[in-house]
């Protein structure tokens, strides 16, 4: 079964200040792991995803297989950062996202 | 129109009453999904469309839930004699894989609140 796990529901950082989101998750096969955000009175998007390698407005995650983690970071946090932040799992050859239960980031002026 | 269209945006609903919600995907997506936002929650899975096959109804709380996806295309959720805790922002979501690429897009939901 694949379960997504994000262990802080509220996480709060000062502008400027180093961020990091974790997430760990359970799957025995190949994942495909990506992060999902939701602004403020916006639609729940897509930021990046694990295949891409991408950087996307400062942030990066890397997969780690061996500690089934994909913790999203940014080296200096922006006000407009500030969002609910969720991590989701698909399986090769099995569509189904499965999502966290996501992380309040709020970025302190 | 190009993206997930969720309807209504707004509902409020009595006690006790029943509700519909409904979802058109983007088109050709053979996955759809329904999820529940509770004021401050994060994302409860409901139930999970895949083209034809049975849908994963797994994440539906109880027995007055329940979805259909006719033609494989527009969705809808109903709640039958809704409760208080039934208040929430429903969010639908569909997607279609291209290779290695698997990219859910959201609906902006539709808010119930059961009063």
């Amino acid at each position: 079964a694949q379960r997504v796990t994000q262990p802080e529901k509220l996480l709060s950082v000062f502008k400027g200040a180093p961020v990091e989101l974790k997430c760990n998750y359970s799957y025995s096969g190949s994942p495909e792991l990506f992060w999902y955000v939701q602004y403020s009175r916006q639609r729940l998007q897509l930021l990046l995803r694990h295949i891409s390698r991408e950087s996307i407005k400062g942030f990066t995650a890397d997969l780690n297989k061996g500690e089934t983690s994909f913790h999203l970071k940014k080296p200096f946090a922006q006000e407009e950062d500030s969002a609910m932040y969720y991590c989701a799992l698909s399986a090769f050859g099995n569509e189904k996202l499965t999502f966290g239960t996501g992380t309040r980031l709020t970025i302190i002026p | 129109g190009a993206g997930v269209s969720q309807s209504p945006s707004n509902k409020v609903t009595e006690k006790g009453k029943d509700v519909e919600l409904r979802c058109d995907p983007i088109s050709g997506h053979t996955a759809l999904y329904w999820y529940r936002q509770s004021l401050g929650q994060g994302l409860e899975f409901l139930i999970y469309f895949q083209g034809n096959s049975a849908p994963d109804k797994s994440g539906l709380p109880s027995d007055r839930f329940s979805a259909e996806r006719t033609g494989g295309s527009v969705s809808t959720l109903t709640i039958q004699r809704t409760q208080q805790e039934d208040s929430a922002v429903y969010l639908c979501a569909s997607s279609s894989r291209t290779g290695w690429n698997t990219e859910a897009f959201f609906g902006q939901g539709t808010r119930l609140t059961v009063v």
